[in-house]
């Protein structure tokens, strides 16, 4: 079994442009959640899937959005990228969204 | 709207001394609560949730429903216990902004 990973490790982008990150799940995981966090702060929650459907979502505004794929694999979008976007985005897959979460490593963006 | 508030963002401790991370959370419903670790270099990992009521590498948390808290607690620190520790709340988790624990000699 082999865990959660996420691409690319680290990518460079520049205000107002539109970035993908992916996601790849434990395999039979049916939930993926979607995290922001900035430097000295605490994981922020972006959204969660269940199923390929949105299945909750914290206070970010809607230039970011996700994607599920049956394949377990998942993809967070951000258009118009502000500064204050840059972060490490984390992906944590479980079974259902009241099991335990399963954290990819992050993907660092960084907005310029 | 849920809330989770970690205190101190630094706990450093003796070896052999008793460790208490704070957690207060605030939210309308039944809570489930969390607390996850990330040791250096390595990926968020869940500690234990208070459904469970286990006891992980000798940690345990309480919830306390009266005082809304769920304080983490050991009380005897390894150096192995140093790690960032970040309290959650489900669904969707919301984190507090974590306590890094340093143990030290």
């Amino acid at each position: 079994e082999t865990g959660v990973t996420q691409s690319p490790t680290h990518l460079i982008k520049t205000r107002g442009q539109q970035v993908t990150l992916r996601c790849s799940s434990q395999s039979g995981h049916n939930t993926v959640s979607w995290y922001q966090q900035a430097l000295g702060q605490g994981p922020q929650f972006i959204f969660q899937y269940y199923r390929e459907e949105e299945n909750g979502r914290g206070n970010f505004p809607p230039r970011f959005s996700g994607l599920q794929f049956p394949n377990y694999s998942s993809e967070l979008n951000v258009n118009a990228l502000e500064l204050d976007d840059s972060a490490l985005y984390l992906c944590a897959s479980s079974f259902t969204p009241k099991d335990e979460q399963f954290f990819g490593p992050g993907t660092r963006l960084t907005v310029l | 709207a849920q809330r989770v508030t970690q205190p101190e963002k630094l706990l450093s401790v003796f070896k052999g001394a008793p460790v208490e991370l704070k957690c207060n959370y605030s939210y309308s419903g039944s809570p489930e609560l969390f607390w996850y670790v990330q040791y250096s270099r390595q990926r968020l990992q869940l500690l234990l949730r208070h459904i469970s009521r286990e006891s992980i590498k000798g940690f345990t948390a309480d919830l306390n429903k009266g005082e809304t808290s769920f304080h983490l607690k050991k009380p005897f620190a390894q150096e192995e216990d140093s790690a960032m520790y970040y309290c959650a709340l489900a669904l969707g988790l919301t984190f507090g902004t974590g306590t890094r624990l340093q143990v030290t000699l």
